[in-house]
């Protein structure tokens, strides 16, 4: 079982708010992944971090920022919520295995946003 | 910029059957791959893996067989069950991070 969690679940929300959505794993895990995902589509990488104060953009343009001061948390931020931020948002944690030359990747259970 | 992709969106088979799902990477220079099984509601879960210097790798009812030449990539489920009934990923590493196909979604017929 993962040890990565996600806040909240679901979360219906107005046009115009401010909200972060939070990740946390207890893995110590230095990589740390935010995915933007519609239903039953590709996952789009959005932020990535290495580590403590280390973050990056991903490939799929996003209005969203995130932060890294503890290895074990990576919130993201909308500033500003738009109904084009519908969608669900999976946060993942990796660390590669020299025992098992294995990339462990694990995905928290996500949060579905609507914006209204 | 690099891909990875799956060929077909939905696959229905007939639970005891075997399954196999597809993917295509573009990148010929990625060496690791990852399998995910998506449920309904929940974040991608690994399934398995392999490296560019491997052929086929084995689970638990489950093989994956890398081609590279033709730069092909597939899940074989054997005796397919009720509960492989989900959305199949696959991911290729490019640099340090993954890059996902859009999915394929596998129903298990009764």
């Amino acid at each position: 079982e993962a040890d990565i969690y996600q806040t909240p679940r679901y979360l219906v929300i107005g046009t115009g708010k401010k909200i972060t959505l939070e990740c946390s794993q207890t893995m110590g895990h230095d990589k740390m992944y935010w995915y933007q995902q519609d239903p039953g589509m590709e996952l789009h990488l959005i932020h990535y971090s290495y580590g403590v104060n280390s973050t990056e953009k991903g490939d799929l343009s996003s209005e969203s920022t995130v932060s890294r001061i503890r290895t074990e948390h990576f919130p993201l931020t909308l500033e500003s919520a738009r109904p084009s931020h519908t969608s669900q948002y999976l946060c993942a944690s990796s660390d590669y295995t020299t025992k098992t030359g294995s990339y462990e990747q694990y995905f928290g259970p996500g949060t579905r946003l609507t914006v209204t | 910029g690099e891909s990875v992709g799956l060929h077909l969106p939905t696959l229905s088979v007939q639970e005891g059957d075997n399954s196999i799902i597809n993917c295509a990477y573009s990148n010929s220079a990625s060496d690791y791959f990852i399998w995910y099984k998506q449920e309904s509601g929940k974040g991608p879960q690994f399934i398995i893996d392999i490296r560019s210097n491997m052929d086929k790798r084995q689970g638990q009812r489950v093989t994956v067989l890398l081609n590279k030449t033709v730069k092909h990539l597939s899940l074989q489920i054997a005796a397919t069950q009720p509960g492989d009934s989900a959305v199949y990923f696959c991911a290729e590493l490019y640099g340090q991070n993954f890059v996902f196909g859009p999915g394929t979604r596998l129903s298990v017929l009764p």
